[in-house]
């Protein structure tokens, strides 16, 4: 079936880093893909729309300078994260769907803390 | 705009006994709804889906959903739990069954005691 497949897993790094996040669609074209926040305990949170060919949609909210979402092809899209601070501290998930019709797949999340 | 709630953040059920996770939703035009289930630091697995077919869904591990318009919910079942369905259930809302975005309610984690 369809995979979604997200990297790297876990990130720890210093304050003021910046981290990238890949969502590749391993067997699937992915016009759009999705990226969501999830704080400790709570649920999951949109944050962009990513349009491969063209620039992300932002939720209200969401700083677009701060995270910086690049879909270049129809399988890979990027999350990155600039100059990361311990707020920025979450687990981030994407998804994607294999077609207009079909229920989005997850990949297994992003763990980034921010020492 | 499109709302979920989910009644109660923490069920606790014996081994063996009903499944119950109670959601309900808001939206302004017919809905398309979802429940997901979660393991710890991992993504989102589909449960099921119900996209305007039939209003009693069957999905994967014993799980059913019944959409009932007239109470907006969707409240997910299984009739006899398993210590593997400890985990945390997520039911959301879209207004299609693909690349639209997610509204998820809070979450229920399931505690299934042996």
């Amino acid at each position: 079936g369809a995979v979604v497949s997200q990297h790297p897993s876990r990130v720890i790094c210093k304050s003021g880093t910046s981290v990238k996040i890949e969502c590749r669609s391993l067997d699937f074209q992915a016009t759009t893909m999705f990226w969501y926040r999830q704080f400790p305990k709570q649920s999951l949170m949109l944050m962009a729309t990513s349009n491969e060919g063209s620039k992300a949609t932002y939720e209200q909210g969401v700083e677009k300078d701060k995270f910086l979402i690049n879909h270049a092809s129809l399988t890979l899209s990027t999350l990155t994260v600039t100059s990361a601070h311990p707020e920025d501290s979450s687990f981030y998930i994407c998804s994607a769907s294999v077609r207009g019709n079909q229920p989005q797949h997850f990949g297994d999340g992003t763990r980034l803390s921010i020492l | 705009a499109q709302s979920v709630t989910q009644l109660g953040s923490h069920v606790s059920v014996s081994e063996g006994a009903l499944v119950l996770l109670r959601c309900n939703y808001s939206s302004s035009v017919p809905p398309y709804l979802f429940w997901y289930v979660q393991y710890p630091n991992q993504g989102l697995q589909l449960l099921l889906k119900y996209t305007s077919a039939a209003t009693l869904v069957k999905g994967i591990n014993g799980f059913e959903a019944e959409f009932k318009k007239s109470e907006t919910s969707f409240h997910l079942t299984k009739p006899s739990a398993h210590m593997s369905d400890a985990a945390e259930y997520f039911c959301a809302v879209s207004v299609s069954s693909g690349n639209t975005p997610l509204v998820f309610g809070k979450g229920t984690r399931l505690s299934v005691i042996a």
